[in-house]
């Protein structure tokens, strides 16, 4: 079975300032997607950002990006100049390709950005 | 375009007692999810329909659960009856059918249902 591990269960950041969140997964497939999803408190959860395992390049939107390293099996998410808005738990998910849709997640890391 | 909706946003009730939560999706999406977080655990997927049909219910925890999506439009779970364990939150998402390509990679998540079976 696939699992994603998240070793962080709180982060903080000053404002303006890089803060990194970890995750790591297992599996033996090769063909995956790779998802982070942010929850602001009392809201939604959000897609962030979105790799596909077969893409080298690592996605990037504004001011979120990801370093991915397939082989070993690690997908963390820089966010780069915290702004309070950023504030939230952050969950790392899988998708493998031929089980249809169903993510699997980790167990959240929640940011606190001070201001 | 409005978003998924859930309801009730909260629910307290006893063990034994029957609970029927509500996801409404995002209008035309034929994919819709069930999640689930219990308290410091992780999210965990319940199940898939594909318009009114159940696709995937590998996630669901015992026959106590019970999923409909009635006409393919919104989804009811009934928990009955509702155990101590049954605690927790309990997401629903949705996504589009039959594109293909990064549209089709979203799920689009209610603001869940916060369950508390005492």
């Amino acid at each position: 079975a696939q699992t994603v591990t998240q070793s962080q269960p709180e982060m903080s950041v000053q404002e303006a300032e890089t803060v990194t969140l970890s995750c790591t997964y297992d599996t033996s497939e090769s063909d995956y997607y790779l998802f982070w999803y942010k929850q602001p408190p009392s809201r939604q959860m959000i897609l962030v950002i979105r790799q596909e395992a077969y893409k080298q390049q690592n996605a990037t939107e504004n001011r979120f990006s990801v370093n991915f390293q397939k082989a070993a099996k690690s997908f963390s998410l820089k966010i780069s100049d915290s702004q309070l808005g950023d504030a939230a738990m952050y969950f790392c998910a899988y998708r493998f390709k031929a089980a249809g849709n169903k993510l699997t997640f980790g167990g959240g890391t929640r940011v606190l950005v001070k201001p | 375009e409005a978003g998924v909706t859930q309801f009730p946003s909260h629910s307290v009730i006893e063990k034994g007692q029957t609970v029927t939560l509500r996801c409404d999706p995002i209008s035309g999406h034929d994919n819709l999810y069930w999640y689930r977080r219990v308290m410091g655990k992780e999210i965990k997927f319940l199940l898939h329909f594909v318009k009114e049909s159940k696709q995937d219910e590998s996630g669901m925890p015992n026959n106590r659960f019970l999923a409909e999506r009635t006409g393919g439009t919104y989804s009811t779970l009934k928990v009955q009856p509702a155990e101590l364990e049954d605690s927790g939150v309990y997401f629903c998402a949705s996504s589009p059918g039959q594109v293909l390509g990064p549209a089709s990679w979203a799920q689009y998540f209610g603001p869940g249902t916060r369950l508390l079976v005492l």
